[in-house]
């Protein structure tokens, strides 16, 4: 299957500050990229359907300016949690897929804690 | 609206013991249904992918069916490490998954 890496994997920051987490695929070229969040012992919750060359499309109750999505290149995507507060504390995982799949490629995930 | 229900929510199984873990959906225009892995602070693995009533699919120990309104994920003979939640999840447009069996098997 399709390789999927995700950078960092876990970060620790303080409230306020900005975190930036990025996603890519090593072995395809993802035309679409997901952003999922994923709390303690429940499934996944897709926040947005990014497009290379194009802006994301966020899920209903997704802040976009809080939750920044780049999709600038066929093998990268980027989701900036900006002004972070304790409560978007969380798993971020991220996944990809191209024309050629019909199935997602998951990306390890990145903690993030906000203090 | 599409809804993906997954039972049970959690399983214990001792070595060996076979049994199924089933995700009943309600989608029109079915594009595709997935079985992953997720083993605890990962993202999840991928399976299998059923398109069409009456497939199956088999990996080792897994084998995943599909009917037109559940699949089963049949895992036969489990060792410790089929321990996970297992994730199931539908295709229309985008996925929607369901929440999830978490799998412990017990030596």
């Amino acid at each position: 299957g399709a390789v999927v890496s995700q950078h960092p994997s876990w970060v620790i920051c303080k409230s306020g500050t900005s975190v930036k987490i990025e996603c890519r695929s090593l072995d395809f070229q993802a035309t679409t990229m997901f952003w999922y969040r994923q709390f303690p012992k429940q499934s996944l919750m897709l926040m947005a359907t990014s497009n290379e060359g194009s802006k994301a499309t966020y899920e209903q109750g997704v802040e976009k300016d809080k939750f920044l999505i780049n999709h600038a290149s066929l093998t990268l995507s980027t989701l900036t949690v900006t002004s972070a507060h304790p409560e978007d504390s969380s798993f971020y995982i991220c996944s990809a897929s191209d024309p050629s799949y019909n199935e997602q490629f998951f990306g390890p995930g990145t903690r993030l804690t906000v203090l | 609206e599409d809804q993906v229900t997954q039972s049970p929510e959690a399983l214990r199984l001792q070595e060996g013991e076979s049994s199924s873990l089933n995700c009943s959906y309600t989608v029109s225009g079915l594009r595709g249904l997935f079985w992953y892995r997720q083993d605890p602070g990962k993202g999840p693995e991928f399976l299998f992918t059923l398109y069409s009533a009456g497939e199956e699919k088999e990996k080792e120990r897994l084998k995943a069916t599909l009917t037109k309104k559940e699949s089963f994920l049949h895992i036969t003979a489990p060792k410790p490490e089929d321990s996970a939640t297992y994730l199931c999840a539908v295709r229309r447009g985008k996925f929607q998954f369901g929440a999830g069996t978490q799998v412990v098997v017990t030596p």
